[in-house]
């Protein structure tokens, strides 16, 4: 199987802050990566796929970008609904995987 | 807009069979557009993939961690997809959720398509000794 790591594990940030993730996969999975956004109690949200397509209805200061084994989810001015566990995963090949989550929280 | 809902039994005993039934709404389960799969959550962990059918019920696809364990299947008739897990054991207790995959090419690699792109809300199911 693809193994994916993410970093940081958590991260601090204030309103209005930028924001950027990283994930990496153990081999190249070209540009099928999806990045979902989990809030406590809630299910996923598809947030970006094909690594920097944004899903409908997702607001732009959401970016996605990468290819390859390495890739970066950006909140371009942090909001107070974005606060939540953002999740890669890989869509190259089976079986898919996700990333171990990165939380952001306040500052 | 698509909406997906798990139900069924929120407590399984361990050796036990787990069951689980998504059903769809707002759209047709039938669509060649996509398939349909299931994703589990231990609480506070990460997420695990369980499997993928499609509407005519082939082909189906499952983690091979789980294959051994896990059946899907699809009723066109109900517009719904379930889950079966046998032999459940502690590990097994998590949130599970179905969800929706399209078969686009924009979603799609060149070998397969795993992009989740609507979720149900979830059901937690808690093995008990």
């Amino acid at each position: 199987d693809i193994q994916m790591t993410q970093s940081p594990s958590s991260v601090s940030a204030s309103v209005g802050d930028r924001v950027t993730i990283t994930c990496r996969a153990s081999q190249d999975i070209s540009s099928w990566l999806a990045w979902y956004q989990q809030k406590p109690g809630k299910a996923p949200k598809l947030l970006i796929y094909a690594a920097s397509s944004l899903q409908s209805g997702v607001p732009s200061r959401f970016s996605g970008s990468g290819s390859g084994t390495d890739f970066t989810l950006t909140i371009s001015s942090l909001q107070p609904e974005d606060f939540a566990t953002y999740y890669c995963q890989q869509a190259d090949s089976f079986p898919p995987v996700f990333g171990p989550g990165t939380k952001v929280d306040f500052k | 807009q698509v909406q997906l809902q798990e139900s069924g039994p929120g407590l399984v005993k361990a050796s036990q069979t787990l069951s689980l039934t998504c059903t769809v709404s707002g759209g047709s389960i039938s669509s060649e557009s996509y398939y349909w799969s299931w994703i589990r959550q231990p609480a506070g962990k990460g997420l695990e993939w369980i499997g993928r059918i499609y509407s005519t019920g082939s082909p189906t696809t499952y983690n091979p961690s789980l294959q051994s364990r896990v059946a899907i299947s699809v009723d066109t008739s109900k517009n719904q997809f379930s889950l079966r897990l046998s032999s459940v054991t502690a590990a097994d207790t998590a949130v599970y959720y179905c969800a929706r995959v399209p078969r686009s090419p924009e979603h799609c690699s060149s070998t397969s398509c795993y992009t989740f792109d609507s979720w149900g809300q979830g059901t937690l199911v808690t093995v008990s000794s």
